[in-house]
């Protein structure tokens, strides 16, 4: 069955941009959460929802970030005012209830110059 | 901030050997899983130990956890070429968030 989709699979955009990327679930999945991961570390948690609502967005690391869920399934994370600093891979993944198991996408890799 | 440490950071072995990579971490959890992760691609996720067990098994995998010093061990048996990856413990967080906290992850090499 089809997994965690992410798109674009790469962005690369200037400084001071907007950028928005996008998560499709696993269907059924009502837990999403986004990471961030910087080169040779670990994900970061960034938000996670439970359904259409934001459960803990206390991993987002200042009010650029933003992510929503509107009808629960597609997730998307938005990014104002990009700053270079903002450059990494940003995943996702989804889980059948939270404190299952993840399913991660392949992630958007996002480059600011 | 990340709550696990993996042990080592690389580890580059012969096929066939056994891999074993530690895990630490830092606060109350409800389980650690263990996650693997192919170059440029997403996580998969190996295996569950709840906070109540001591060792798990899956395949080629062992997994042991001490809770009482807060560290996990994943043993990686008759290694292949293709296990080259890196490894991340995560733990969820006690309180009952679900947020996973990853550590650096080992990066490990198994050689044909």
């Amino acid at each position: 069955g089809a997994g965690v989709s992410q798109t674009p699979s790469n962005k690369v955009t200037e400084k001071g941009k907007y950028v928005e990327l996008r998560c499709d679930p696993i269907s059924g999945h009502t837990a999403l959460y986004w990471y961030r991961q910087s080169l040779g570390q670990g994900p970061e948690f960034l938000i996670y929802f439970q359904g259409t609502g934001a459960a803990d967005d206390s991993g987002l690391p200042n009010d650029r970030f933003f992510a929503v869920r509107p009808e629960g399934s597609v997730s998307t994370l938005k990014i104002q005012r990009t700053e270079r600093g903002d450059s990494a891979v940003y995943l996702c993944a989804s889980s059948l209830q939270g404190g299952q198991p993840q399913h991660f996408g392949d992630g958007t890799r996002l480059s600011i110059l | 901030s990340q709550q696990g440490e993996e042990d080592p950071q690389a580890l580059s072995i012969q096929e066939g050997e056994n891999a074993t990579m530690n895990c630490s971490y830092k606060t109350s959890i409800n389980n650690l899983q263990w996650y693997r992760q192919n170059s440029g691609r997403g996580l998969v996720h190996l295996i569950l130990i709840r906070s109540n067990e001591r060792e798990k098994h899956s395949g080629r995998l062992r997994v042991t956890l001490d809770t009482s010093k807060k560290s996990s061990s994943l043993l990686i048996t008759a290694s292949r070429a293709a296990d080259t990856a890196s490894y991340f413990c995560a733990t969820d967080r006690n309180s009952g968030n679900t947020p996973l906290v990853f550590g650096k992850g080992t990066r490990l090499s198994v050689i044909a």
